[in-house]
């Protein structure tokens, strides 16, 4: 059954520090997303796209956050300089034309210390 | 803006019994989509379950069946025979229906506990 991919499933980082999400997408899905979870708390939405570029972001998705489709398989999310309040669970999810239903990937565990 | 509420954080149930989870949601949309996703201790989000607003059958995967009340705009879980797996974070979702490339907007969680 095809899946989402999520790489690393735990990153460690430095407050201030760059870090890089990587996802791979079910293969014929033509929208991706972004969310995450703070512990013991709600998902929540960050980002759509779609047809490369941006359909839609929260207001949790600053300047600090960018997303990328930088070949045809990968999709990754950017933070810049990354904060305490940044660590989460961060999920990858993605939707074909005629699916109704989102299909997520395993997470990335991102602690900033 | 939709929300989406649910007013149990936690419940449980003896194995083999019948739980019900609660989920309440507010739109100005008429067409849309319900889902519930469970959340294991591994934190995979896991769809349990969907129910498209212009149907008026209620949905059912094997243990699992919903309670969709359009008007009031409630969505409840029935877990029939509760087993030890069904052991969770449960999350009621949203979706408007006008693209598949909508956000989903999720409620709080209930954390469900089976009891051997």
């Amino acid at each position: 059954e095809p899946e989402v991919t999520q790489t690393p499933s735990h990153q460690v980082t430095q407050m201030g520090q760059e870090v890089i999400l990587r996802c791979v997408p079910i293969s014929n899905h033509l929208y991706f997303y972004w969310y995450r979870q703070i512990l013991g708390q709600k998902v929540e939405f960050l980002v759509s796209f779609y047809n490369n570029e941006i359909s839609e972001k929260s207001e949790i998705f600053d300047d600090q956050f960018s997303v990328e489709r930088p070949d045809g398989s990968n999709f990754t999310l950017k933070i810049r300089s990354t904060k305490l309040e940044d660590s989460a669970m961060y999920f990858c999810a993605s939707t074909g034309r005629m699916n109704t239903e989102a299909f997520f990937g395993q997470g990335t565990r991102l602690t900033v210390v | 803006a939709q929300t989406v509420t649910q007013s149990q954080p936690e419940m449980s149930v003896q194995e083999a019994e019948t739980v019900t989870l609660s989920c309440t949601y507010d739109t100005s949309e008429s067409d849309y989509y319900l889902f519930w996703y469970k959340q294991p201790p591994s934190r995979q989000m896991i769809l349990v379950i969907r129910q498209e607003a212009y149907k008026q059958q209620n949905a059912t995967e094997n243990r699992f069946s919903v309670n969709f009340q359009k008007a009031a705009k409630s969505f409840s879980l029935k877990i029939s025979d509760s087993q030890l797996g069904d052991a969770a974070m449960y999350f009621c979702a949203y979706r408007r229906g006008e693209t598949s490339g909508s956000r989903l907007t999720f409620g709080e969680g209930t954390q469900l506990t089976v009891n051997p």
